[in-house]
């Protein structure tokens, strides 16, 4: 039983370039979150999905997009790259309405 | 927004000796979890936790809600422990598994 997959594993992006990132989830989740985890920091939580929509968002300007497909993966859109974007991204999967996460490996981008 | 505060922010252990954890959040939560973080970035759900007390092999957790706090135990510890130990809650307001990280613990475990 295959868990979370991230794609791609590492990204170098110049600045103001835009970049998409890919998650599958754990089979059996249907909710999709996406995480920002600067080095040194704790992941900071950037939206999730549920639905093929948004249904909720973190502190995160509208740089940020994303999208759910009816398969439940789900792609993280980041346009006009700073370098503060540099961090790893983390994509998470649940069922709704159940605690459970579990975490990706994560997509390490690092914006020069 | 809730806070979450993690301690001790660093800790250096010998092999075989035991730790504590502490996470102190600032407001009523419907979800605490433990996460390790290994050096490759995958993070590993540890424990779910929002009140009570679990263990699981060389690990445990306890969780009073009334008071917000937890605390994770690890007892005879082992190198492989090394890496990085988040404490991440769900406020009641939050909904949709929402998670709020706190900074984490860097374990280091020495042979």
């Amino acid at each position: 039983d295959a868990g979370v997959t991230q794609s791609p594993t590492h990204l170098i992006k110049t600045r103001g370039q835009q970049v998409t990132l890919r998650c599958s989830p754990k089979s059996g989740h249907d909710t999709v979150s996406w995480y920002q985890q600067a080095l040194g920091q704790g992941p900071q939580f950037i939206f999730q999905y549920y639905e093929e929509e948004e249904r909720q968002r973190g502190n995160f300007p509208d740089r940020f997009s994303g999208h759910q497909f009816p398969n439940y993966s789900s792609e993280l859109n980041v346009n006009a790259l700073l370098l503060g974007d540099s961090a790893l991204y983390l994509c998470a999967s649940s069922t709704r309405g159940n605690y459970g996460y579990t975490f990706g490996s994560g997509t390490r981008l690092t914006v020069v | 927004g809730i806070q979450v505060e993690q301690s001790p922010p660093d800790l250096i252990l010998q092999e075989g000796a035991n730790s504590t954890l502490r996470c102190n959040f600032s407001d009523s939560v419907n979800n605490l979890q433990w996460f390790h973080q290994n050096p490759w970035g995958q993070l590993i759900n540890l424990f779910y936790i929002p009140s009570g007390t679990k263990q699981n092999g060389r690990l445990s957790a306890t969780t009073v809600a009334t008071e917000r706090y937890s605390l994770l135990y690890i007892s005879s510890s082992q190198t492989t422990d090394s890496g990085v130990y988040f404490c991440a809650v769900g406020p009641i307001s939050g909904g949709y598994n929402k998670l709020i990280f706190g900074a984490g613990t860097r374990l280091a475990v020495h042979p």
